[in-house]
């Protein structure tokens, strides 16, 4: 167990749709990443918070959005769900900002979203 | 930009076989190389990293890896597997110092199926 929690386990919705997933990360922890992982993708990098501030972008789409809350917690929402939006979604805490040489990244189990 | 590629898709083994895992990344400085493991169902665990000084890094469960900086490789070992070890298998390469700025880049993974 890592420390990190996400909710839902599984998510089963229709094309079109908004859902929000949750992430809490281990206790300290003020960065949080997402990840998608996919069968032809692999696991990519979405995005960063740090202490409630965007830090570092990556192949996340305009119709995702995030954000890290004062508890920092962190939600992830997808919007205008598409068949290629079926994936795992990882949510990975860290201490740091991610720039120090210890700030090692910690999964959550994921949530795994199903687009129908 | 860093990638990283995991040339086994698959990998069968004989318990109690010592087994090899390769990665080969592409980063233009000193890379930050991660190794993770996926069981079924669950989220990426944490099995070694490297940043610095000795090449040869040793992690939980009995795995170890060496950076090459010539070969630019990061190859996974250990010297006798066991059941509980199959699993997917990633290799990341971290932009920052631990990943975060970026954050990791994953290889497709390697899935290690152990024969009895």
């Amino acid at each position: 167990d890592s420390g990190v929690t996400q909710t839902p386990k599984h998510l089963i919705t229709a094309t079109g749709q908004r859902v929000t997933l949750r992430c809490s990360p281990r206790s300290g922890d003020l960065s949080v990443y997402w990840y998608q992982q996919s069968l032809d993708q692999g696991l990519q990098f979405l995005i960063q918070y740090y202490n409630g501030e965007e830090r570092a972008k990556g192949n996340i789409l305009e119709r995702f959005s995030a954000q890290q809350f004062p508890d920092l917690h962190s939600e992830l929402n997808l919007s205008s769900l598409e068949l290629g939006d079926s994936a795992l979604y990882f949510c990975a805490s860290s201490p740091g900002n991610g720039r120090g040489v210890l700030d090692t990244q910690y999964f959550g189990p994921g949530t795994r979203l199903t687009v129908l | 930009a860093q990638s990283v590629t995991q040339p086994d898709i698959h990998i069968t083994v004989s318990e109690g076989a010592s087994l090899e895992l390769r990665c080969n990344y592409s980063y233009g400085a000193t890379p930050y190389l991660f190794w993770y493991v996926q069981s079924p169902g669950q989220g990426l665990q944490l099995l070694l990293k490297y940043f610095s000084g000795d090449t040869l890094v040793q992690g939980i469960k009995g795995f170890e890896a060496e950076f090459k900086r010539s070969q630019s490789s990061f190859n996974l070992r250990k010297p006798s597997v066991h059941w509980s070890d199959a699993a997917e298998y990633f290799c990341a390469v971290g932009a920052g110092s631990g990943g975060g700025a970026d954050g990791l880049t994953f290889g497709k993974g390697t899935h290690l199926i152990i024969q009895p």
